[in-house]
């Protein structure tokens, strides 16, 4: 599987645009790039995913370079709940299975 | 509330017994996925389901765990013999088929082993 390099933790201030960055160098042309949240002791919550083109839905805006190398998920007004573990994962694009696997993500905290 | 259910949400059991946890998928969804996360790590891959079959079963899914999904709605993760080192929280995600569909997660049960 395509592997992922985040940052381990980032702040953010509550109100201002929190950008979560991911390297994904060995992504290949129909792999997917999904973002997930985990709030401590819940189960991992969908954000948002895409292919090639960026990406906007009620929660976040996915940003994915031209050569699908990286990407940064953009949460445009953070708040205190958004504060949570982020994980950016590329989805194998196989016929059967195509299971999600998780790294160790990015511990966003969101400050008063 | 029509996500993913898991029962129970909380698990004690002493070393040796057997334990089984159940999942109630979205309703609409053929895909089962079973997850297991220790603390400070994220979820590890255990087995999915497609409808009834198991397709796809990990390495860390040992001969004293099994899963099933008898017809293709609940599915039960059984674990016999438990040992301490399988105390963590056990996640079960349900999709519909493709690899656009995103899995999306109960909020698991945890499985204290004493």
């Amino acid at each position: 599987d395509a592997k992922t390099t985040q940052p381990t933790s980032m702040d953010c201030a509550e109100g201002r645009a929190a950008n979560l960055p991911c390297n994904h160098s060995t992504i290949s042309g129909n792999e997917y790039v999904y973002w997930y949240r985990q709030i401590h002791s819940q189960g991992p919550q969908y954000i948002i995913h895409g292919l090639k083109n960026n990406e906007t839905n009620e929660m976040a805006s996915l940003i994915i370079t031209e050569d699908r190398k990286s990407s940064t998920l953009i949460l445009p007004h953070a708040t205190l709940r958004d504060t949570a573990v982020y994980y950016c994962i590329v989805r194998v694009a196989r016929t059967s299975g195509s299971r999600l696997t998780f790294g160790e993500g990015t511990q966003l905290t969101v400050n008063p | 509330d029509t996500g993913v259910s898991q029962n129970p949400r909380h698990k004690i059991t002493k070393r040796g017994q057997n334990v089984t946890f159940r999942c109630d998928p979205i309703s609409e969804h053929n895909r089962l996925y079973w997850y297991r996360q220790t603390l400070g790590q994220g979820p590890e891959f255990l087995t999915y389901f497609q409808n009834e079959a198991q397709l796809e079963k990990s390495r860390l899914l040992s001969d004293r765990f099994s899963a099933e999904r008898p017809k293709g709605s609940f599915s039960t993760l059984e674990i016999q013999r438990t040992e301490q080192g399988d105390s963590a929280m056990y996640l079960c995600a349900s999709s519909l088929e493709g690899f656009n569909s995103p899995l999306h997660f109960g909020n698991g049960t945890r499985l204290t082993v004493t």
